[in-house]
């Protein structure tokens, strides 16, 4: 993954309500998307991914959507609680080549 | 294991010394990276092993930076002669193989260089 543009950098939004993130990438080859969640002091956590041969991929209040033509792969966050506070990081290899990861967003739900 | 495990968990170093910092990825995980991430950056990538062997070192900053996993397993990231930009969470993933798999971090390392 040569480049990684992540949108946007801080995210408000009401306990209850949804939050997207967006994240679009250069290389075409690109073919693994996943999402990873940090919590302050913790280690990123993958909570979700997807493959470029799949279009939306969901796992309870958590969705990511790939659209391959315009380059771009979204996470959505449904039914946001406070736990869910946190920096959300994507990440695009193309193949082979390392990594490489978002700037992140940094989520707050506020109760 | 069950996770990433790294050690130690905080290292706190005078600028010129030598450091070294230890991965213990999960047991069967073929693929081990090294990541760098400063204050509220993502992780940057350093280094990959697959195995014993080091297939790419194309994101480690400098020569003072040199990273071994001499038997496929643990491996050891070492820093020559501390500068203060190296401080730093350095951060181990693997993975069962490759790029395209999922990666699963260890807790990090927070250098500090004084």
């Amino acid at each position: 993954g040569e480049n990684v543009e992540q949108h946007p950098s801080t995210l408000s939004v009401q306990e209850g309500d949804s939050a997207v993130i967006k994240c679009t990438y250069s290389d075409s080859a690109s073919n693994y998307f996943p999402w990873y969640k940090q919590e302050l002091g913790k280690r990123p956590q993958l909570i979700i991914d997807i493959r470029s041969n799949v279009g939306e991929k969901k796992d309870q209040r958590i969705a990511v959507t790939l659209n391959k033509t315009a380059k771009h792969f979204s996470l959505h966050i449904t039914e946001t609680q406070p736990e869910d506070s946190a920096v959300y990081f994507c990440a695009d290899p193309s193949g082979n080549t390392p990594l490489v990861f978002g700037k992140g967003t940094r989520l707050s739900v506020i109760a | 294991g069950a996770g990433v495990s790294q050690s130690p968990r905080y290292k706190v170093a005078k600028r010129g010394q030598d450091v070294a910092l230890r991965c213990d990825p999960i047991s069967g995980h073929v693929s081990l990276f090294w990541y760098q991430q400063a204050l509220g950056q993502g992780p940057e990538f350093l280094t990959y092993f697959q195995n014993e062997a080091q297939l790419d070192k194309s994101g480690l900053p400098s020569d003072r930076f040199f990273a071994e996993r001499p038997e496929g397993s643990v491996s050891t990231l070492k820093i020559q002669r501390t500068q203060q930009e190296d401080s730093a969470v350095y951060l181990c993933a693997s993975s069962l193989a490759g790029f395209d798999q999922p990666q699963h971090f260890g807790d990090g390392t927070r250098l500090s260089i004084l």
